[in-house]
């Protein structure tokens, strides 16, 4: 089935030690999405590529950076982990339908920071 | 700018009985309207979608959307709850044209199912 996948589904990492995650699809989606979702929030939009170009939230902060090496990966990283960057992360992927994206999210990855 | 307002951050119902979640939107454009969930230590799986087709929607697990435009609603329905309905459900807006592949989504609602 084709599908979203992200590796590894829990992560721990100590304070200020890089870590980082991954997603890939075999869906062949133009655009990856990387989502932070905090315990009984909404997902909170950090950057999307479209193709190959990066589009960055005004808030996502310098610490979160990202890479798309090519259609079906793409990685997120995460410089110098904070305590409060421990949350659930989540991949998603789309391709344009008839005039809207439908968003397909991965299982996620819930990042602890010790 | 369009936005998403859910009325209720936590809905609780009795098996059997009927799922109501509210879903407000503000859009300057034609939206498209999706709702979400959520289990535990999961991913988001969409339920269902408006795409200015039929205002009724009908969805996986049973439930069904009307998209209202005179009231901006897009309200998600279930007539009868079943305990596996129990988790977080988002519904989430996005606009025709444009920027419309981001999207943006309300607070959340708790769905909790009792016996």
């Amino acid at each position: 089935d084709a599908m979203v996948i992200q590796n590894p589904r829990y992560q721990v990492t100590q304070f200020g030690k890089p870590v980082t995650l991954s997603c890939s699809q075999t869906l062949n989606h133009n655009v990856m999405y990387w989502y932070q979702q905090k315990s009984s929030q909404a997902p909170k939009l950090l950057f999307h590529y479209y193709d190959k170009d990066f589009n960055n939230e005004a808030d996502t902060p310098d610490n979160f950076q990202s890479r798309r090496p090519n259609t079906s990966f793409c990685f997120l990283d995460i410089r110098s982990p904070g305590l409060g960057d421990a949350a659930m992360y989540l991949c998603a992927t789309s391709s344009p339908g008839v005039g809207y994206y439908e968003q397909y999210f991965g299982p996620g990855t819930r990042l602890t920071v010790t | 700018a369009q936005s998403v307002t859910q009325l209720g951050s936590h809905v609780s119902v009795s098996e059997g009985a009927l799922v109501l979640l509210r879903c407000n939107y503000s859009s300057s454009v034609p939206p498209y309207l999706f709702w979400y969930v959520q289990y535990p230590n999961q991913g988001l799986q969409l339920l269902l979608k408006y795409t200015s087709a039929a205002t009724l929607v009908k969805g996986i697990n049973g439930f069904e959307a009307e998209f209202k435009k005179s009231e901006t609603s897009f309200h998600l329905t279930k007539p009868s709850a079943h305990m596996s309905d129990a988790a977080e459900y988002f519904c989430a807006v996005s606009l025709s044209g444009g920027s419309n592949y981001k999207l943006t989504f309300g607070k959340g609602t708790l769905l909790t199912v009792n016996p």
